[in-house]
């Protein structure tokens, strides 16, 4: 089945700063990437995502980037404020669900 | 435009008794899969469900497990003969066409195992 990991497991940043968070997928197959976030206590929430007939993909001061060929994602954050706070997924398509990787949590220190 | 409804949003269970688990998904939704979140962790998928068909339930545990989405009601996520172990968020999401793309999940449902 998919494998999907993801780093760091923990990321901390100033305000102001930039955050990537990267993530690798085992299937070649897969061809849909999406991000969530998710605050403490809350549900995913789908951010951005992206097709594998597309290199990258940008939406307003968040943007994902896809290497088919090396079977990597990862997502950009540029301008981090404290409410970017929260543990982000990446997630790619399996055989018939998605598969989630274990999680970053990003902490932006005012 | 309702989200997705799971309830109840906290259930308290002694071990050896059932949890049964609630959710309606989007409002001309029919896909549904269930995930399960221990603390600290990743979203693990569980089942994915059509209407009255259960697609791919690879990611259940084989006993004490079970799920349907009947034709009329919400899909049901039943957990038999609970163990501490089974404590976790659970959560449903759903999604408006199959090859599980664009999931909109739910609050979940958050199970804790006396």
């Amino acid at each position: 089945g998919e494998n999907v990991e993801q780093h760091p497991s923990t990321l901390s940043v100033q305000e102001g700063d930039s955050a990537v968070i990267k993530c690798t997928y085992s299937d070649s197959a897969s061809n849909y990437f999406p991000w969530y976030k998710q605050e403490l206590g809350k549900r995913p929430q789908l951010i951005i995502d992206i097709r594998s007939n597309v290199g990258e993909k940008k939406d307003q001061r968040i943007a994902v980037t896809l290497n088919k060929t090396a079977k990597h994602f990862s997502l950009h954050i540029t301008e981090t404020q404290p409410e970017d706070s929260a543990v982000y997924f990446c997630a790619a398509t399996g055989r018939r669900a998605l598969t989630f990787g274990s999680g970053t949590r990003l902490q932006v220190q005012p | 435009n309702a989200g997705v409804m799971q309830n109840p949003r906290h259930l308290v269970r002694r071990r050896g008794q059932e949890a049964r688990l609630r959710c309606s998904p989007m409002k001309g939704h029919s896909h549904v899969y269930w995930y399960r979140q221990l603390p600290e962790e990743g979203l693990k998928f569980m089942v994915y469900l059509q209407k009255e068909n259960i697609i791919d339930e690879s990611g259940m545990p084989k006993e004490r497990f079970s799920a349907e989405f009947p034709k009329e009601g919400p899909s049901i996520l039943r957990i038999q003969q609970v163990v501490r172990g089974d404590s976790a968020a659970y959560f449903c999401a759903s999604s408006p066409q199959g090859g599980n793309e664009k999931l909109f999940f739910g609050s979940g449902t958050q199970l804790s195992v006396l």
